[in-house]
């Protein structure tokens, strides 16, 4: 099965501007969690979505979204960039996201805003 | 939030087992303890996880601790490509929400 796959890679945008990363779970896979790393604050949950539906939510401000479609692909959407938002971006799926289940990560997308 | 605590960085010399030791005392009764590592430059990948009982599989053992706030996770014998941060997780059940709370990992060196 092909893995989890994130695009964009790389990104740079300046501040104000509005970004949106995509991601691909591993067939059949119906859970997707997004997560944000940074040197001073780690790895962060953002959301998780499941059969299209946001399930679990982290503590960040509405100005991190997501939507998933019915192939279970994800976008998460960063609307109004703060140089603080800079930071490499996980999306990581699993069957159906139960507290067993192994998630898979896919290789991020580096955002950098200027 | 459930959570982890974890030494900053350890070392190993190559072919020596490693114990990578995580606190969890504030754990709750149906929290399992997942590990994860990240290589450089990659996403983390899934290394043991267990909820009681000892585990172990091809990558690694996972010894829990009879009280089950903490856990030591054990490589065999520690190779270069084991060097990474090695990230204690507990998955948390609390009010039906099924997310991960990273800690801030261990860096583990291993030396040739």
């Amino acid at each position: 099965k092909a893995g989890v796959t994130q695009t964009p890679r790389y990104l740079i945008k300046t501040r104000g501007q509005q970004v949106t990363l995509s991601c691909s779970p591993i067939s059949g896979h119906r859970s997707v969690s997004w997560y944000q790393q940074t040197p001073g604050q780690g790895l962060q949950f953002l959301f998780e979505y499941f059969s299209e539906t946001q399930r679990n939510k982290g503590n960040f401000p509405g100005r991190f979204s997501g939507r998933q479609f019915s192939n279970s692909r994800s976008e998460m959407n960063v609307s109004t960039l703060e140089l603080g938002d800079s930071a490499l971006y996980l999306c990581a799926s699993s069957p159906s996201g139960g507290l067993q289940e192994t998630q898979y990560f896919g290789p991020g997308t580096r955002l950098l805003v200027l | 939030d459930a959570k982890t605590t974890q030494p900053n960085s350890m070392e190993s010399n190559e072919e020596e087992p490693v114990h990578l030791p995580c606190n969890h005392s504030t754990i709750s009764g149906t929290d399992y303890i997942h590990w994860y590592r990240q290589l450089p430059s990659q996403g983390p990948e899934y290394v043991i996880h267990g909820l009681t009982s000892n585990v172990n599989n091809r990558m690694a053992s996972l010894a829990i601790a009879e009280d089950r706030k903490s856990s030591t996770l054990i490589l065999h014998r520690a190779t270069l490509r084991d060097a990474a941060v090695y990230y204690c997780i507990l998955r948390d059940s609390a009010s039906g929400t099924y997310k991960y709370i990273f800690g801030t990992g261990t860096r583990l060196k291993v030396l040739a």
